[in-house]
């Protein structure tokens, strides 16, 4: 089906480890994101990528690498996992600037 | 710096009666505004957007305006019903900047 999935949907691990979570997205979005949602807060930007090649940081990018080098996928990677990352963990795409950002169901992660 | 500001509180109503919710935003001059829904354990679903030069738009039970001189934005869900319930994000958004800045939403609770 078509859509944007993001995997795992739940992952629990130890701080200083290295997690990746996953995005997929089949509409050929140029643009895809990557929001932390936090209670009490409003998601917010991790990184963005414009094209596959291009990807810019968002409010809160400390902690966390990007790559995208095929347009459909867009992974996030936690280089050495702090409890402050635990979250949840929302990837969004989108066909051009200024139109409706499209959600995945999100990955929650709890960092011990 | 732009800031957000959504009713923080759940705004609990009757079913049948009309929900009203109310987006303020500062410091920064939105060409247009978008609504999203948001279900516990999933991601943001787009609802409906409007732009600087429209007053007023509808979907169906929904009803958005936008008040550029005030810096507001009104969200109405007519003959609402229990299904209503659901967290709403507001997110007015300048004119080709890709990135969104999310309000924290307002926590809508429909009682039979």
């Amino acid at each position: 089906d078509a859509g944007i999935t993001q995997s795992p949907r739940y992952k629990i691990t130890e701080t200083g480890r290295q997690v990746t979570l996953m995005c997929h997205q089949t509409w050929s979005h140029s643009y895809m994101f990557w929001y932390r949602q936090d209670l009490g807060h409003g998601l917010r930007l991790i990184y963005y990528s414009a094209a596959a090649d291009i990807t810019d940081k968002g409010e809160v990018p400390d902690g966390y690498v990007v790559s995208r080098s095929k347009t459909e996928n867009f992974p996030l990677t936690l280089e050495s996992a702090t409890r402050s990352q635990t979250s949840v963990y929302f990837c969004a795409s989108m066909v051009g600037a200024g139109q409706p950002q499209h959600f995945g169901d999100g990955t929650r992660l709890s960092i011990l | 710096s732009q800031k957000i500001e959504q009713n923080s509180e759940a705004l609990n109503i009757q079913e049948g009666k009309t929900a009203t919710l109310t987006c303020n935003y500062t410091n920064y001059s939105p060409a247009y505004l978008q609504w999203y829904r948001q279900d516990p354990g999933r991601g943001p679903v787009f609802l409906l957007l409007i732009s600087e030069n429209e007053k007023e738009k509808r979907k169906e039970r929904l009803k958005v305006t936008f008040d550029t001189t005030l810096k507001q934005s009104l969200f109405h869900i007519t003959a609402s019903q229990p299904a209503d319930s659901a967290t709403y994000l507001c997110v007015p958004t300048s004119g080709g900047y890709n990135k969104l800045i999310f309000g924290a939403g307002t926590r809508l609770a429909v009682h039979p």
